[in-house]
């Protein structure tokens, strides 16, 4: 079954250290997104990229570093300049082209302490 | 500065009964819009679109209006069903773009 995977479901880390969070997707999307949801908020953008070995921030980039060396794998790191780290991340994927909608992963919580 | 607004952070309804749920946008520049549903710890998954050159969508239980005036969207449930119950999502995407901007939320509970 294509869709898009996101590892580990939980992560803990201590304050200080960078944590790397995967996604991978075999729908053969050429776009991938990173978002992060806290309580009571929407999702922000972090940052996305619309082809191999480019990408562009969102709204809420600072902190937070990414990657896009294969089509099928777009991993997020949080760096420990990110002043709140502690929350739900969030991958996705669309095809190229306008007015498609975009595919979610099962997210990643991330716990900083 | 918040693009695309839900004001309403919870509804209850009826098993049954209509669900109406409200999203406001500021931008005229959106052209395609999304509803999604999200339940606890888990991604969105999409429900329905519409684009801006249309007043009306529908898929079975869900129909989402636009009314470009006004700028305003609805997503209808009908009937609504308790496994209905979740968080419902609206983004907006402007034209030309790969970004979507997305509302706060509202969270739906469907009474049995």
């Amino acid at each position: 079954d294509g869709g898009i995977t996101q590892s580990p479901k939980y992560l803990f880390r201590k304050e200080g250290q960078n944590v790397t969070l995967s996604c991978e997707q075999n729908l053969n999307h050429d776009a991938m997104y990173w978002y992060r949801q806290d309580p009571g908020q929407g999702l922000r953008l972090i940052y996305y990229s619309q082809i191999v070995n480019d990408f562009q921030k969102g709204d809420i980039a600072e902190g937070y570093s990414v990657s896009r060396e294969k089509k099928e794998s777009f991993p997020l790191t949080v760096t420990s300049a990110q002043k709140n780290p502690t929350a739900f991340y969030l991958c996705a994927s669309r095809r190229q082209g306008t007015s498609y909608e975009q595919y979610f992963g099962p997210g990643t919580r991330l716990t900083v302490t | 500065d918040q693009q695309v607004k839900q004001n309403s952070p919870s509804l209850s309804v009826q098993e049954g009964r209509i669900s109406i749920l409200n999203c406001d946008y500021t931008n005229s520049m959106f052209d395609y819009f999304l509803w999604y549903k999200k339940y606890p710890a888990e991604g969105p998954t999409f429900l329905i679109s519409i684009s801006s050159i249309k007043d009306k969508n529908e898929d079975g239980r869900f129909t989402v209006f636009l009314n470009k005036s006004a700028k305003h969207l609805s997503l209808h449930i009908v009937p609504s069903q308790p496994g209905d119950s979740a968080v419902y999502f609206c983004a907006a995407n402007p034209s030309g773009t790969y970004k979507y901007i997305f509302g706060t939320g509202t969270r739906l509970k469907v009474l049995a």
